[in-house]
C-alpha cells in the first residue's frame, strides 16, 4: 500500500508570505494527489488536487506542483492571510485499485497578522 | 441539498458498551469511507465502500464493523468500546472512485470512559 509522509508538522509565517508543505509518497504508480484544508473544529475540505499527466497547477494563491521522478508533491501558498491558517493534508491513492485515499499526518499553518 | 450527514454529534461511551455510528449522503455518490481522527495523526481509513453491497478493511479495521445499508447510507459499529477508540470519527463520500473528491460529514466527537 501506499505510504505519504509530509513535511512540516507545524509552519508559522507572516501575513503575506509564502507557505510550501511538501508530501513524499512511495508508489510510482500513484497519479493522483489532492490536497484538503480543514478549519479548527471543521471538517476537511478539498483545496486543489493535480493528477500525474502535469507538473503544475494553480488556482489563484494556492498551486500544487508534482515531482514524478523524486515522487513528491507540494502545495504553495503566497500572499497568505489570516484565513489562511489551518491543517492542511495531502493524499495519494492507497493501493494501485484506486478505491481509497492515504493521507498524511497533516501540517498545521498558522499565518501571524 | 444537505451533502454527507453524520448522527450522533458527540457520543459518551463507557468501556464495553456499543453503538453505532450513521452516515448518509444524498450526491448519489458510489463510494463513501470511514476515517478516524486523532492528533497529530491525520486521517486514518478504517473500512470503505466502493460500491453499493461491498465493503473493505482499510488501515485500522480492528474493532470496527461496517455496513453499507444502501447506496446513500454507511455506518461504522463499535462491538465493545475501548477508550483507544476515542476519536473523532468522519464519514466521507466520493461520485466514482478514491480518485475524485471526497466530501466529508461534519464529524462524531466520541469518548470512551
Amino acid at each position: 500500500g501506499e505510504n505519504v509522509e509530509q513535511h512540516p508538522s507545524t509552519l508559522s509565517v507572516q501575513e503575506g508570505d509564502s507557505a510550501v508543505i511538501k508530501c513524499t509518497y512511495s508508489d510510482s504508480a500513484s497519479n493522483y494527489f489532492p490536497w484538503y484544508k480543514q478549519e479548527l473544529g471543521k471538517r476537511p475540505q478539498l483545496i486543489i488536487d493535480i493528477r500525474s499527466n502535469v507538473g503544475e497547477k494553480k488556482d489563484q494563491r494556492i498551486a500544487v506542483t508534482l515531482n514524478k521522478t523524486a515522487k513528491h508533491f507540494s502545495l504553495h501558498i503566497t500572499e497568505t492571510q489570516p484565513e489562511d491558517s489551518a491543517v492542511y493534508f495531502c493524499a495519494a491513492p492507497r493501493d494501485t485499485g484506486r478505491r481509497a485515499l492515504t493521507f498524511g499526518s497533516g501540517t498545521r499553518l498558522q499565518v501571524q497578522p | 441539498n444537505a451533502g454527507v450527514t453524520q448522527t450522533p454529534k458527540f457520543q459518551v461511551l463507557k468501556t464495553g458498551q456499543s453503538m453505532t455510528l450513521q452516515c448518509a449522503q444524498d450526491m448519489n455518490h458510489n463510494s463513501m469511507y470511514w476515517y478516524r481522527q486523532d492528533p497529530g495523526m491525520g486521517l486514518r481509513l478504517i473500512y470503505y465502500s466502493a460500491s453499493e453491497g461491498t465493503t473493505d478493511k482499510g488501515e485500522v479495521p480492528n474493532g470496527y464493523n461496517v455496513s453499507r445499508l444502501n447506496k446513500r447510507e454507511f455506518s461504522l459499529r463499535l462491538e465493545s468500546a475501548a477508550p483507544s477508540q476515542t476519536s473523532v470519527y468522519f464519514c466521507a463520500s466520493s461520485g466514482k472512485d478514491g480518485q475524485e473528491t471526497q466530501y466529508f460529514g461534519p464529524g462524531t466527537r466520541l469518548l470512551v470512559l
